[in-house]
């Protein structure tokens, strides 16, 4: 079965530019999550999504970060405008629905560079 | 908010030491997650513990969970060069357990 798959793999853009980063949850998972991965900061939530709604953004940095999931099968996350301190490596999973938590599936990340 | 205290930060072995790294929590958990990270590689999901004291084994990987569920340990017995990675432990936060605060991780390296 096909893993989370994140795209571009790789971002390099200069400042002030719009980024946007794709993914595409493991078929059937309920939850998808969008994380931030910085050497300081460690492996932050940003985002998740139940259904393809909204659950909790309270990880979203700022105003210039949003989130969209138009279907099951796709989710965006965009940055606009980019500033140097967003080069990072986001990773999206997704998990089934269970009581005590899930797993969750992590694809393989967008390693962002802003110039 | 939740936090989870996750030591040592690095851990350097000969291969066929052990390993162990510990996650704290200030709060009861519900559940705990272990997961480990190759260099250049994604989070991959290693285990759930869910009862006070539960002790799961997967191979050479042993953890546990406290009989407080305030915190855990990853233990892992005679480590290969495969074992190189990140480890990190993840709980729950703000009522809900799809909401993860991940540790900072253990980087654990092997001299073969």
């Amino acid at each position: 079965d096909a893993g989370v798959i994140q795209s571009p793999r790789h971002e390099v853009t200069e400042m002030g530019q719009e980024v946007t980063l794709r993914c595409k949850p493991i078929s059937g998972h309920d939850y998808l999550f969008w994380y931030r991965q910085t050497m300081m900061r460690g492996l932050e939530l940003l985002i998740y999504f139940n259904n393809n709604v909204p659950i909790d953004d309270s990880g979203m940095p700022e105003d210039r970060f949003s989130a969209k999931m138009p279907n099951a099968s796709f989710s965006t996350l965009k940055i606009q405008p980019s500033e140097p301190r967003d080069s990072a490596v986001y990773f999206c999973a997704s998990s089934l629905a269970g009581g005590a938590g899930q797993p969750q599936h992590f694809g393989d990340g967008t390693r962002l560079s802003i110039l | 908010g939740q936090q989870v205290m996750q030591i040592p930060q690095y851990q350097h072995v000969q291969e066929g030491e052990d390993f162990t790294t510990y996650c704290n929590s200030s709060t009861t958990l519900s559940n705990i997650q272990w997961y480990k990270q190759r260099p250049g590689g994604h989070p991959v999901f290693l285990i759930q513990l869910v009862k006070s004291g539960e002790v799961k084994k997967q191979k050479r990987l042993t953890f546990q969970f406290g009989e407080a569920k305030k915190n855990s340990s990853l233990h892992i017995t005679a480590t290969q060069t495969t074992d190189v990675g990140t480890y990190f432990c993840a709980i729950p936060r703000g009522g809900s357990n799809y909401k993860l605060t991940f540790g900072k991780g253990t980087l654990l390296t092997v001299n073969p």
